[in-house]
């Protein structure tokens, strides 16, 4: 079985410019998270989708940050513009159920951007 | 709003030993409680999963437990190798609201041969 494919893996730009990534989950996992892993830190989620819906997108910065998830199969995260504290890892999962509480996460080798 | 603490932040063992990390949650109100494995450039790996009802779970060399009143989990690695060395996170996810995972900075470990 093929795991959560991310690209790109790396990505370096200057801040103020834009930047987009993109996740292909597990085939038939509903659900779909794409998390902020600042050096040192835990993953944070910024947004999870089921299906095609938004679930949670309550620590997304909206004002910087979109995403989407088309047809209910791949991702899209998009930061525009890019500040230095966007530096971090993003790293997409997903899992085969609608519950959380029920489901294992399976992750993506994630991409890291470097704001300069 | 649910923390997640992991302690020690950062342990070095010779290859053999048995060793415990150490995560606790300020929430007890939980659904479940996940180990994860996480490589230099990779991803994340789920180790255990540990439902509220349950007070541990056991794979390979590998045992978690659960004590959910007094918000504390324990990973119990026996038998260490070189091959264990990564940084292994705790996440719950906590009832009420969305069901999203809560993580804990993680702890790195290196198993020295």
């Amino acid at each position: 079985e093929a795991g959560v494919a991310q690209s790109p893996r790396y990505k370096i730009i200057e801040k103020r410019q834009s930047v987009a990534f993109w996740c292909n989950p597990i085939s038939g996992h509903a659900t779909l998270y794409w998390y902020q892993q600042i050096l040192g830190q835990g993953p944070k989620l910024l947004i999870q989708f089921q299906n095609n819906g938004v679930v949670d997108d309550s620590q997304l910065p909206k004002d910087r940050f979109s995403a989407e998830r088309l047809k209910g199969v791949d991702s899209t995260l998009k930061i525009q513009p890019a500040k230095l504290e966007d530096s971090a890892v993003y790293l997409c999962a997903s899992s085969l159920g609608l519950m959380a509480r029920a489901d294992t996460q399976y992750f993506g080798p994630g991409t890291r951007l470097t704001v300069l | 709003k649910q923390e997640v603490t992991q302690i020690p932040a950062a342990l070095s063992v010779p290859e053999g030993e048995n060793l415990v990390l150490n995560c606790s949650f300020t929430d007890s109100a939980i659904y479940n409680l996940q180990w994860f494995r996480q490589d230099p450039g990779k991803g994340l790996t789920s180790l255990l999963l540990i439902q509220s009802s349950q007070r541990e779970q056991t794979s390979g060399r590998l045992n978690a437990s659960l004590d959910k009143s007094s918000g504390r989990s324990t990973l119990y690695i026996a038998a260490s190798q070189p091959g264990d060395s990564a940084t292994y996170l705790c996440a719950v996810v906590t009832q009420g609201g969305s069901e999203k995972l809560v993580f804990g900075k993680g702890t790195k470990l290196t198993v020295n041969p």
